[in-house]
């Protein structure tokens, strides 16, 4: 398998636009999460998802983020309008639901996200 | 107060020393997780543990359910061991918290 799958890598955008992070989980696994990491804050949990439904997304900033996952194959991060302090790398990983809360997580690479 | 607290937030070594991360948690878990983030890398899960000790190589992975408290041991440290390390613990409802992370820089 070739692990949690993140596009872009990078992305370089203007504030006010609008940006979207995607994720392909690991076939099989249940679960998703999506992080966002930074200097300050270290890594924050977003938003996770168990059988493509959200669990818990009480991390998520404001109403200017949202997540989907439409199917167990794929998940999308938006950001709209985009802000200066949303530059962050964010993370998505996945992980079997297996025995509630013993599961690994596996990470993506991330995306490294810059707003000017 | 944060769910999960690390210490020492920083920690210099020297090639070959032994090496203590420490870990507590406040919350109810299923397990805690030690994570593994190279410089400008991604992140690795290096361990998931419940009860007792864990070892893999030169880490080795200890928690007291009673304390909850948990420790990541390097033994005979090497410079590739440099990065930031992750505690986390998960629940039943599979959500995650972390601590801050300890950055581990070893010397030659």
């Amino acid at each position: 398998d070739a692990g949690v799958i993140q596009s872009p890598r990078h992305e370089v955008t203007e504030m006010g636009q609008e940006v979207t992070l995607r994720c392909k989980p690991i076939s099989g696994h249940n679960s998703l999460f999506w992080y966002r990491q930074t200097m300050m804050r270290g890594l924050e949990l977003l938003i996770y998802f168990n059988n493509n439904v959200p669990i818990d997304d009480s991390g998520m900033p404001e109403d200017r983020f949202s997540a989907k996952m439409p199917n167990a194959s794929f998940s999308t991060l938006k950001i709209q309008p985009s802000e200066p302090r949303d530059s962050a790398v964010y993370f998505c990983a996945s992980s079997p639901l297996g025995v509630a809360g013993y599961n690994e997580q596996f990470f993506g690479p991330g995306t490294r996200l810059t707003v000017l | 107060k944060n769910e999960v607290e690390q210490s020492p937030q920083n920690l210099t070594a020297q090639e070959g020393e032994f090496i203590t991360i420490n870990c507590s948690y406040s919350v109810g878990i299923s397990a805690l997780h030690w994570l593994q983030q190279h410089p400008g890398g991604g992140i690795v899960s290096l361990f998931m543990l419940s009860s007792g000790k864990k070892k893999h190589g030169r880490l080795i992975a200890t928690i007291n359910i009673q304390e909850k408290h948990s420790s990541l041991h390097i033994t005979a440290s090497h410079p590739r061991d440099s990065a930031v390390y992750i505690c986390a613990a998960s629940n039943t409802g599979n959500q995650f918290y972390f601590g801050t992370g300890t950055s581990l820089t070893v010397i030659p």
